[in-house]
């Protein structure tokens, strides 16, 4: 099962930053967190990723804790094109496939 | 971008025939993968292939379902005997390496009738 915990749901206005939380307390030292998300009828799109650091990309950038407990991504300036659901997921280094759990179903409105 | 392909987008079936989902993963990725999603369910994990053999499959591939690479660019998913509760959409998606992103196609909805 899925080692993260999200909320269910949340809302973002358009134009602002989207700030998705994900708790993962018993994450282990050589496990990273990915992010994916799935638009609806789409297959999941793979989004940022880390390990100790934070991350930025073109998509968003990935804030983890220093106890790596904890991370979130951000969406710098939701657009409508953002409503989806986002997964948090801890993958260990060597472990080649990712599980999913049931992720926050962000909105984003006008 | 390079992207995973899924073919067809939707396939119908009745119950007991046996259907082929095919995907064409990334061109230079070597690992490759099957999920599916029930409608209103969680992206569930069917199985992981690498050199030409599963790596990993999970409790929901039984003996109805198999994989093959029948050649150099074509990944499929074969269930044997349809089920109603084969009725999903399947993902295909495929990765550079064991610890790189896996990148996913826009899936195949199956219906069973």
């Amino acid at each position: 099962d899925a080692k993260t915990t999200q909320p269910t749901s949340m809302d973002c206005a358009e134009g602002r930053a989207a700030n998705l939380p994900c708790n993962h307390s018993t994450i282990s030292g050589n496990e990273y967190v990915y992010w994916y998300r799935q638009i609806h009828s789409q297959g999941p799109q793979y989004i940022i990723h880390g390990l100790k650091n934070n991350e930025t990309n073109e998509m968003a950038s990935l804030i983890i804790t220093e106890d790596r407990k904890s991370s979130t991504l951000i969406l710098p300036h939701a657009t409508l094109r953002d409503t989806a659901v986002y997964y948090c997921i801890v993958r260990p280094n060597r472990d080649d496939k990712i599980i999913f759990g049931k992720g926050t179903r962000l909105h984003i409105l006008p | 971008e390079p992207e995973v392909t899924q073919t067809p987008s939707h396939q119908v079936t009745q119950m007991g025939q046996e259907v082929i989902l095919r995907c064409v993963p990334i061109s230079n990725h070597l690992y490759f993968y099957w999920y599916r999603q029930i409608l209103g369910q969680k992206v569930e994990f069917l199985v992981s292939f690498y050199n030409n053999e599963i790596s990993e499959k999970s409790e929901i591939f039984d003996d109805q379902f198999s994989v093959e690479r029948p050649d150099g660019s074509n990944f499929t998913l074969k269930i044997r005997s349809t089920k109603l509760e084969d009725s999903a959409m399947y993902f295909c998606a495929s990765s550079r390496e064991t610890s790189s992103p896996l990148h996913f196609g826009n899936g195949t909805r199956l219906t069973v009738t």
